[in-house]
């Protein structure tokens, strides 16, 4: 079946630092992948998706592109801020030609805490 | 648009009792989703509809379990015999076209504490 697996976290960063969470899945043909944002005491909300290789999804500073190769969507952003703690879940939609469900996968996310 | 919405926000039911919650989605989106998420845990998936149609069910979920969309509209999830394992914050959401690259739109959750 398909999967998502997602670095542990927390992710502890000063302000302005390099942030990457990383992000691997499998799955059968050319899923969808996207990045949700899970801020404190609210619900899920779409930060960016890519829907073929080598897309490149961005949206608030942060980046992700979708790496066939490796089967990767790693989430960037150059410098962080302290508003961008939240927990972040990776997640893919089954490609439609594989032939199989349309269930899509979460990760179990990362939780990042920026500090001052 | 309004955005997807839950009710109640939070349930505290005692063990044996039946609950049911209920999801209003963004009102022309034709797929709605349940999910369960437990503390630490991305979503799970639960179950789906496409308008009226309930096209998947996880394998994990119980015959305890039940979804229905009437009307291609609001959904409700109901959960009879609740268990503490129960226990759980249940998510809806919403999406519309077809296959599987349109954006899923989630709700705040439903918070169940099965005493």
């Amino acid at each position: 079946g398909n999967s998502v697996t997602q670095m542990e976290g927390p992710v502890t960063l000063s302000e302005e630092a390099f942030l990457t969470i990383n992000c691997t899945y499998t799955a059968t043909g050319y899923p969808s992948l996207f990045w949700y944002v899970q801020y404190p005491g609210e619900g899920l909300q779409l930060l960016l998706k890519a829907t073929k290789a080598d897309d490149k999804g961005s949206n608030k500073g942060f980046e992700a592109t979708y790496r066939k190769e490796t089967t990767s969507f790693h989430l960037e952003k150059g410098s962080v801020q302290v508003s961008d703690s939240a927990v972040y879940f990776c997640a893919l939609s089954p490609d439609p030609q594989s032939g199989g469900s349309y269930i899509p996968t979460f990760g179990r996310g990362t939780s990042l805490i920026v500090h001052p | 648009d309004t955005g997807v919405s839950q009710d109640p926000r939070h349930k505290i039911t005692k063990r044996g009792q039946n609950v049911t919650f209920r999801c209003d989605p963004i009102s022309e989106h034709n797929r709605l989703y349940w999910y369960r998420q437990t503390l630490g845990q991305g979503p799970e998936f639960l179950t789906y509809f496409q308008n009226e149609a309930q096209l998947e069910k996880s394998r994990l979920l119980s015959d305890r379990f039940s979804a229905e969309r009437p009307k291609g509209s609001f959904s409700t999830l109901e959960i009879q015999r609740t268990e503490q394992g129960d226990s759980a914050m249940y998510l809806c959401a919403s999406s519309s076209g077809a296959g599987g690259t349109d954006t899923q739109y989630f709700g705040p959750g439903t918070r169940l504490t099965v005493l």
